[in-house]
């Protein structure tokens, strides 16, 4: 079993619609890192939490420490959304991450 | 602009040749990552570097190599003792604290034939 398991691993929506993309952690971690890899390859940082909830745009993302999950929420999604979305887990200079979740947006 | 860069964006190698991936940042960062990318899996630490003239082996170190001469340079030597060399070499530099954070270049995929 990974150590850091992503749900589902492909996903296709309609432009609009809200997306849920689902990461579940085994490890002991410091933070939890979401990311975007475009179809080029280059992988962005969309957010790094420890707790609560973090929003940026139409982008929010959760984590429940206790139960060792975060998601990742799109609202209004848009076909430039279409990427892979990772999820990391950090502690102790030791990063290790989920295999990825395919987007897809279509309009 | 501040980044970090890879070269090249692919890259193409005959089996049994050592090929070198560059990997450069110029964001005055102290810690630097290679990482490997295969389809369906996750990314895979294979070096890392918190500080110039050191390196630390990570999950999967076997058959590369690198070395840490300048902060701003992290180059990654693929050896013909890595037996499946082909895939997407991402490359990336961390600060905050414990180097959490982590910036990534835009990838290197190699293609041995």
């Amino acid at each position: 079993k990974n150590e850091v398991e992503q749900s589902p691993q492909n996903l296709t929506a309609q432009e609009g619609e809200f997306i849920t993309i689902n990461c579940s952690y085994s490890v002991g971690i410091s933070a939890l890192h979401w990311l975007q890899q475009h179809p080029g390859g280059g992988i962005v940082s969309l957010f790094m939490l420890s707790s609560g909830k973090k929003k940026h745009g139409r982008l929010i993302a959760t984590i429940n420490i206790q139960e060792k999950h975060s998601s990742l929420h799109i609202t209004a999604s848009h076909p430039r959304d279409s990427a892979v979305y990772i999820c990391a887990a950090y502690n102790n200079n030791d990063m290790r991450f989920g295999a990825g979740t395919r987007l897809t947006v279509k309009p | 602009d501040g980044g970090i860069t890879q070269s090249p964006k692919y890259l193409f190698r005959k089996e049994g040749q050592n090929v070198t991936l560059s990997c450069e940042q110029n964001l005055n960062h102290d810690a630097m990552y290679w990482y490997r990318q295969d389809p369906g899996q996750g990314l895979r630490l294979i070096y890392y570097s918190q500080i110039v003239n050191d390196f630390q082996k990570g999950d999967i170190a076997e058959g590369y190599s690198v070395s840490r001469e300048k902060k701003e340079s992290f180059p990654l030597t693929v050896t013909s003792a890595q037996k499946n060399p082909t895939a997407f070499y991402l490359c990336a530099s961390g600060q905050g604290k414990d180097y959490n954070e982590q910036f990534f270049g835009p990838g290197t995929r190699l293609t041995v034939l």
